[in-house]
């Protein structure tokens, strides 16, 4: 069935540091690919998406690329901050079929 | 546009006790997703529902997890009787369509005692 693996967590990096948190997808067909961040104490919420191979999604200065060749979606960011710090979660979605999530990977941002 | 909306926050019973959580999706939104998040996992989907009809519901432990959508609007999940594994958040979500992103109510926190 289709599957999400991500990169083990937790990282820890110091405020300005460069973020990359590894996702590779398991699917049949052409899912969409999304990554989901969770606040402290919040819900889900939506950080980026892509839909097809090469897109790129990006929001709030992080980018991930669509890559079917290696079926990867990675999540990279140049400069962390702080408030940066949550537990991000990558996703695929077959169409009108359920998201399916990876274990999520938490990160802490240190001043 | 107003969120997605549950209830209650948090919730702590004993095992064998019953407990239900309520959702209120986005206006206009046909489609309505329970996850379960265990902690230190990704959540897992329960059920799903097309407006008041259910579209997969193979990983809802049936002989204790219920859930009905009344007029495809808003939606009750129940545990009945709960056990200590049952211990998760349980997430809301909706969707325009099956197709579309899903946003994600804040989530109930439940602790089996």
């Amino acid at each position: 069935g289709d599957s999400v693996t991500q990169m083990e967590g937790p990282v820890t990096l110091s405020e300005e540091a460069f973020l990359t948190i590894n996702c590779t997808y398991t699917a049949t067909g052409y899912p969409s690919l999304f990554w989901y961040v969770q606040y402290p104490g919040e819900g889900l919420q939506l950080l980026l998406k892509a839909t097809k191979a090469d897109d790129k999604g990006s929001n709030k200065g992080f980018e991930a690329t669509y890559r079917k060749e290696t079926t990867s979606f990675h999540l990279e960011k140049g400069s962390v901050q702080v408030s940066d710090s949550a537990v991000y979660f990558c996703a695929l979605k077959p169409g009108a079929q359920k998201l399916v999530f990876g274990q999520g990977t938490r990160l802490t941002i240190n001043p | 546009e107003a969120g997605v909306a549950q209830s209650p926050r948090y919730k702590i019973i004993e095992k064998r006790q019953s407990v239900a959580f309520w959702c209120n999706p986005i206006s206009g939104h046909a489609t309505l997703y329970w996850y379960q998040q265990i902690l230190g996992q990704g959540p897992k989907l329960l059920i799903q529902f097309q407006n008041n009809g259910v579209v997969d519901d193979s990983q809802l432990p049936k002989d204790r997890f219920s859930a009905e959508r009344l007029k495809g609007v808003d939606s009750t999940l129940k545990i009945q009787p709960a056990k200590l594994e049952d211990s998760a958040v349980y997430l809301c979500a909706s969707s325009l369509g099956g197709a579309n992103v899903l946003t994600f109510g804040a989530g109930s926190r439940l602790t089996v005692l």
